[in-house]
C-alpha cells in the first residue's frame, strides 16, 4: 500500500461548488504540505503542517483551507472553487525526528489529485 | 528573496549522450537545503537527493551525479549515458528556515531522451 495516499485522483467540478482534497500517510511523518502543480510553474506550496496544531501559509494560500484532522491527516478545501484552481495537487510529508525542527528532509509526495473547475 | 531557476524548459538528447539539468538558487541564509526530484510522465515526484549548504562534496550515484558549487549558487544535475527511462520532469528545490520552512521549486526541466 501507498505510504501517501490522496482522494479523490480526479475530480471535476464547477465554479463556486465546495471542495475538499484528502491526505493520509501512514509514514509517521509530523510534517504535511499540500503543493499545486501548473504547466510552467513548477509546484507551489499552498499550506504547511509541522504538526497538528501548526498550520502555515505558504506562497499560495489565498482561496484555499486546510485542516490538520491527525497528524496522518491534511485536508485542503477550496470553499468556493474556481476555473483558475484547476491544476494537479500534490500533498507530501516529510520527518523531523531524526535530525531536528531546522533540518529539512526529502519529503515524500502523493500520487496527486487533478481537479478540473468547469 | 528564495529563489530556484531552472532555465532548460525542455532539452532533448539522444539515447547514451550525457545531459546535464542546471539548478541555480537564491537565498540570504547561510544555512540551507537543496533538494532534486524527478516526475516521470506517470505524474508522481520521486526524490533523487538532498544537500545541505555545508556539503559542497559531489555525489555520485550510478548514471546520475550532482555538482554544488556554492561559489556560483549552482547545483547541477548531471546523467551519464542516458536511457529512454530518465525522460522526465526534473525539479530543483530549496528550503532554509528564513523562507518560514518553506520549499521553493523550480519551475522544471523536461528532459526527452530519444531512442
Amino acid at each position: 500500500d501507498a505510504d501517501v495516499t490522496q482522494t479523490p485522483r480526479n475530480r471535476i467540478t464547477k465554479t463556486g461548488k465546495r471542495i475538499m482534497l484528502e491526505c493520509s500517510q501512514t509514514k509517521g511523518h509530523d510534517r504535511m504540505y499540500w503543493y499545486r502543480q501548473d504547466p510552467g510553474l513548477g509546484l507551489r506550496l499552498i499550506y504547511y503542517s509541522f504538526d497538528v496544531k501548526d498550520i502555515n501559509k505558504g506562497e499560495i494560500s489565498d482561496g484555499y483551507s486546510v485542516s490538520r484532522q491527525a497528524q496522518a491527516k491534511f485536508s485542503l478545501s477550496l470553499e468556493s472553487a474556481i476555473p483558475n484552481q484547476t491544476a494537479l495537487y500534490f500533498c507530501a510529508t516529510s520527518d523531523s525526528a531524526l535530525t531536528g525542527r531546522n533540518s529539512y528532509n526529502e519529503q515524500f509526495f502523493g500520487p496527486g489529485t487533478r481537479l478540473t473547475v468547469l | 528573496a528564495q529563489k530556484v531557476t531552472q532555465a532548460q524548459t525542455e532539452i532533448s538528447v539522444v539515447e547514451k549522450e550525457d545531459v546535464t539539468l542546471d539548478c541555480v538558487y537564491e537565498t540570504r541564509d547561510t544555512t540551507y537545503y537543496l533538494f532534486w526530484y524527478k516526475q516521470p510522465p506517470s505524474g508522481e515526484l520521486v526524490f533523487l537527493i538532498r544537500r545541505n549548504s555545508f556539503d559542497e562534496q559531489n555525489e555520485i550515484s550510478g548514471r546520475y551525479s550532482w555538482n554544488f558549487q556554492k561559489s556560483t549558487s549552482s547545483f547541477n544535475f548531471t546523467i551519464t549515458a542516458s536511457q529512454v527511462v530518465d525522460s522526465a520532469v526534473y525539479f530543483c528545490a530549496l528550503c532554509n528556515t528564513n523562507t518560514g520552512n518553506q520549499f521553493y521549486f523550480g519551475t522544471g526541466t523536461s528532459l526527452t531522451v530519444i531512442p
